[in-house]
């Protein structure tokens, strides 16, 4: 049982670049979520879901974009990557309904030149 | 939508004394307000949390409590030990809007 991963764990892109972070747990949670963290700011939420073939915005969703294809996968897209954007993702899931425990990945650190 | 709002933003206490954390929440339909904490290089991690039918809980050396009226609650460390250095956040949920964070308390504990 691995609960949340993350990948990749680090990576520098440049300006303009596009990548896509990968989430996936085993836990058969509904909802997944992804985070920014960013000192001093705490966590921010970007985008969540609810369920499979479904997202939704958070806080801070602009330059970024999520797909839930799966119920075990959550991706986090940067279509064009902004030194804005330099900061550490985590993803995390709960199991949905009255059960708000989330549980969070090891984070992604990624640096944007 | 919530806004939260966490006190001190570092706090520094000798070992073996008390930390106490407060945070504030503007939404006075939440109804779920855990705390994380995050050790340096790591994932945050659930250590306690209390629903607003409960107005304290406790585990161990931690405690947390609630007061919906003046809309605040707070972490309780008793007995603090240098592992519980770390930075903490709390957070505040209501119905079917997403978890809302504070911006994190960094607690040093000085042996």
């Amino acid at each position: 049982n691995a609960g949340v991963t993350q990948t990749p764990k680090f990576r520098v892109l440049k300006t303009g670049q596009s990548m896509t972070l990968l989430c996936a747990q085993d836990m058969n949670h509904e909802y997944m979520y992804w985070y920014r963290q960013d000192p001093g700011m705490g966590l921010r939420l970007i985008h969540y879901s609810v369920g499979e073939g479904t997202t939704a915005k958070g806080e801070v969703p602009d330059g970024y974009n999520v797909s839930r294809l799966k119920k075990q996968n959550f991706l986090l897209g940067l279509e064009s990557a902004a030194p804005s954007q330099t900061s550490v993702y985590f993803c995390a899931s709960s199991y949905g309904g009255t059960s708000y425990e989330q549980y969070f990945g090891p984070g992604t650190r990624l640096t944007v030149t | 939508g919530e806004n939260v709002e966490q006190h001190p933003s570092t706090l520094s206490v000798q070992e073996g004394d008390s930390a106490v954390i407060k945070c504030t929440y503007s939404d006075s339909a939440s109804n779920y307000f855990p705390w994380y904490k995050q050790e340096l290089g790591k994932r945050p991690q659930l250590i306690i949390d209390i629903r607003s039918n409960v107005g304290e809980k406790k585990d161990q050396r931690i405690a947390v409590t609630l007061n919906k009226t003046a809309k605040h609650f707070s972490l309780h460390i008793t007995e603090t030990q240098p592992e519980d250095s770390a930075v903490y956040f709390c957070a505040a949920k209501g119905g079917n809007t997403p978890l809302v964070f504070g911006k994190g308390t960094r607690l040093s504990v000085i042996a």
